[in-house]
């Protein structure tokens, strides 16, 4: 079963405007991950939080977190359309010994119009 | 480029067939993920090995079986194939067991039709 799942599932905005996608989990984490998929492509790691972190920045993306909501918020500012893709979080969670299982949700479709 | 390497990028193949898919890790990383990637189940965790090891098995069906070689490379084998196993073969490597803040490298993936 999936464990986080994002909302929403598809976004369509203007280059230039800010996207905000948000995901949501159901179990305790050791740390939350949003990745990046082009069309077809392989999924590229964008940024890690911890679960005792609650914001982080990395270039034009901000990601929150909100352990006590089991939730967590991707922010692109000033998007661009290369920035066009679908956007998956994965929790990771100790799976045993010093074992631990990512998980990804279904993603959000992204797209950003020139 | 990620530095994980699978091969084959496209294959059909006839349901009943089986097929092996190859991916070489990113050099020095010891643990090889498989995920399935399709539009109804999207990305589900298949098997992870360590170091030549099974480490963890997720949503991986009796059809299908994976090993890690002494040189780390890893082969995924799915068998009796069926319409439903059409999908995004993905597979991902890390430095560690994926431990928290091991970032995990995917590659392109292999396309797998089945008709």
């Amino acid at each position: 079963s999936q464990q986080g799942e994002e909302d929403p599932q598809a976004l369509s905005i203007q280059e230039g405007e800010n996207a905000t996608m948000n995901c949501s989990y159901k179990t305790s984490i050791n740390n939350l991950q949003w990745y990046r998929q082009n069309s077809g492509r392989g999924l590229v790691h964008l940024i890690l939080i911890r679960s005792n972190e609650r914001e982080k920045h990395s270039g034009r993306l901000r990601v929150t977190l909100d352990t006590s909501k089991k939730s967590s918020s991707l922010l692109i500012t000033a998007s661009r359309a290369a920035d066009t893709a679908s956007y998956f979080c994965a929790t990771a969670r100790n799976s045993g010994g010093s074992n631990y299982k990512l998980t990804f949700g279904k993603g959000t479709l992204l797209t950003v119009n020139p | 480029d990620s530095g994980v390497t699978q091969t084959p990028k496209h294959l059909i193949t006839a349901t009943g067939q089986r097929v092996t898919l190859r991916c070489s890790p990113r050099s020095g990383d010891l643990s090889v993920y498989w995920y399935q990637q399709s539009l109804d189940q999207g990305l589900q965790f298949l098997i992870q090995y360590y170091n030549g090891e099974e480490r963890a098995k997720g949503n991986i069906l009796e059809r299908f079986s994976a090993q890690q070689f002494p040189d780390l490379h890893s082969e995924l084998n799915l068998s009796s194939l069926e319409l439903g196993d059409s999908a995004l073969y993905f597979c991902a490597s890390s430095r560690g067991l994926g431990t928290p803040g091991n970032t995990i490298y995917f590659g392109e993936g292999s396309w797998l039709t089945v008709v």
